[in-house]
């Protein structure tokens, strides 16, 4: 089973610029989750889609983030415009169904670097 | 809000010996799942609890569950070196829909 695929690994922006994560989720997992991980934290819940339902994004800044999840299937977390403390790891995570007592599986992240 | 928190932050220790992180939530859990993130990779699925009281067992990893539902620990017996890494603890937010994070303790093992 192929496992929760993100690009890019890596990306170098200026502040003020756009950028954009992909993510491909476990085939038929219903739930996707957006992670910000700053260093030395642990992973903070951006966003969660249900299929293509948004079930929680109250810790999304949506002054300048926004994702989607158009078919239910990939998703795409955007920046705009980014700031310095957006320097982080950015991790989709993806499980079976719903719930908090779903087992999430992890994709190897994007890093962010804003500079 | 809601808060799960781990200690130590950091724990060093030499091969052989054992190691123990605790995680204290300001709230009684339903369930709580532990994650290992190595250095400079992603979290990955450990184990997960859900009965008061209860212990499980993963070679040297020993999980355990608090009698109130509101405090875990892990424990590894004899560390290796590929015991390396970050171990979060997390525990459902109060909608129950998404995990809380803690902060990780992370441990390093010199041989």
């Amino acid at each position: 089973e192929a496992g929760v695929a993100q690009s890019p690994r890596y990306k170098i922006i200026e502040k003020r610029q756009s950028v954009a994560f992909w993510c491909n989720p476990i085939s038929g997992h219903a739930t996707l989750y957006w992670y910000q991980q700053i260093l030395g934290q642990g992973p903070k819940l951006l966003i969660q889609f249900q299929n293509n339902g948004v079930v929680d994004d109250s810790q999304l800044p949506k002054d300048r983030f926004s994702a989607e999840r158009l078919k239910g299937v990939d998703s795409t977390l955007k920046i705009q415009p980014a700031k310095l403390e957006d320097s982080a790891v950015y991790l989709c995570a993806s499980s079976r169904g719903q719930g908090a007592q779903e087992t999430q599986y992890f994709g190897p992240g994007t890093r962010l670097l804003v500079l | 809000g809601q808060q799960v928190m781990q200690i130590p932050q950091y724990q060093h220790v030499q091969e052989g010996e054992d190691f123990t992180t605790y995680c204290n939530s300001s709230t009684t859990l339903s369930n709580i799942q532990w994650y290992k993130q190595r250095p400079g990779g992603h979290p990955v699925f450990l184990i997960q609890l859900v009965k008061s009281g209860e212990v499980k067992k993963q070679k040297r990893l020993t999980f355990q569950f608090g009698e109130a539902k509101k405090n875990s620990s892990l424990h590894i017996t004899a560390t290796q070196t590929t015991d390396v890494g970050t171990y979060f603890c997390a525990g459902p937010n109060q909608a129950g829909t998404a995990l809380i994070f803690g902060k990780g303790t992370t441990l390093s093992v010199s041989s």
